[in-house]
């Protein structure tokens, strides 16, 4: 089956710094990847995705690039701001359709 | 539009128990995941129904088990509670099975064994 292994949290920055939470997979064939977005106590939101090689995913500011040579697909954002404190999920899809979530990155952003 | 709605939001059982945790996918989606989120570690995956057969099903017990109904939603049944069963339950509905529109989550089912 699938496997992800994500950067280890927690992850502390500063209002405008430069964020990058890295994300390698392991997987059958060329899965879809996901980033899910986990704000305190609430459930999961789909943040953004990209279903084949070299597709760049994008949403509020913050990317991802399918790299199939390197099966990674880090999360990357260039000026975080407070309210982007959450823990964020790195999935590839499996052949059932299944998601493979990470152990989560958790970041605070402070002002 | 409503999202996915579960319910109950919060339960507490005491081992040994039978729980059912209930959800409502978006409306025309046909698709509904279950996922276990044990505190501080990322969801794993349960069951997965479309059009009201079994999909996919993760590496879990025989305890747990699932039903999806005529009209979408979902039911999640997990017998002889254990205190290992304390999680957040979260459903996913998708309106292709996740391929190319990912998941919606709800907010989950926040169960306590006591």
């Amino acid at each position: 089956g699938n496997s992800v292994t994500q950067m280890e949290g927690p992850v502390t920055l500063s209002e405008e710094a430069f964020l990058t939470i890295n994300c390698t997979y392991t997987a059958t064939g060329y899965p879809s990847l996901f980033w899910y977005v986990q704000y305190p106590g609430e459930g999961l939101q789909l943040l953004l995705k990209a279903t084949k090689a070299d597709d760049k995913g994008s949403n509020k500011g913050f990317e991802a690039t399918y790299r199939k040579e390197t099966t990674s697909f880090h999360l990357e954002k260039g000026s975080v701001q407070v309210s982007d404190s959450a823990v964020y999920f790195c999935a590839p899809q499996g052949s059932a359709r299944q998601l493979t979530f990470g152990s989560g990155t958790q970041l605070t952003v402070l002002p | 539009d409503a999202g996915v709605t579960q319910s109950p939001t919060h339960l507490i059982k005491t081992r040994g128990q039978h729980v059912t945790l209930r959800c409502s996918p978006i409306s025309g989606h046909k698709s509904v995941s279950w996922y276990q989120q044990v505190l501080g570690q990322g969801p794993q995956f349960i069951f997965q129904y479309y059009e009201k057969e079994e999909r996919g099903r993760g590496n879990f017990p025989d305890r747990f088990s699932a039903r999806q109904f005529p009209n979408y939603s979902s039911e999640l049944n997990v017998n002889a509670l254990l205190l290992g069963d304390s999680a957040l339950y979260l459903c996913a509905s998708s309106d292709d099975r996740g391929r190319f529109g990912g998941y919606t989550f709800g907010s989950g089912t926040r169960l306590t064994v006591v």
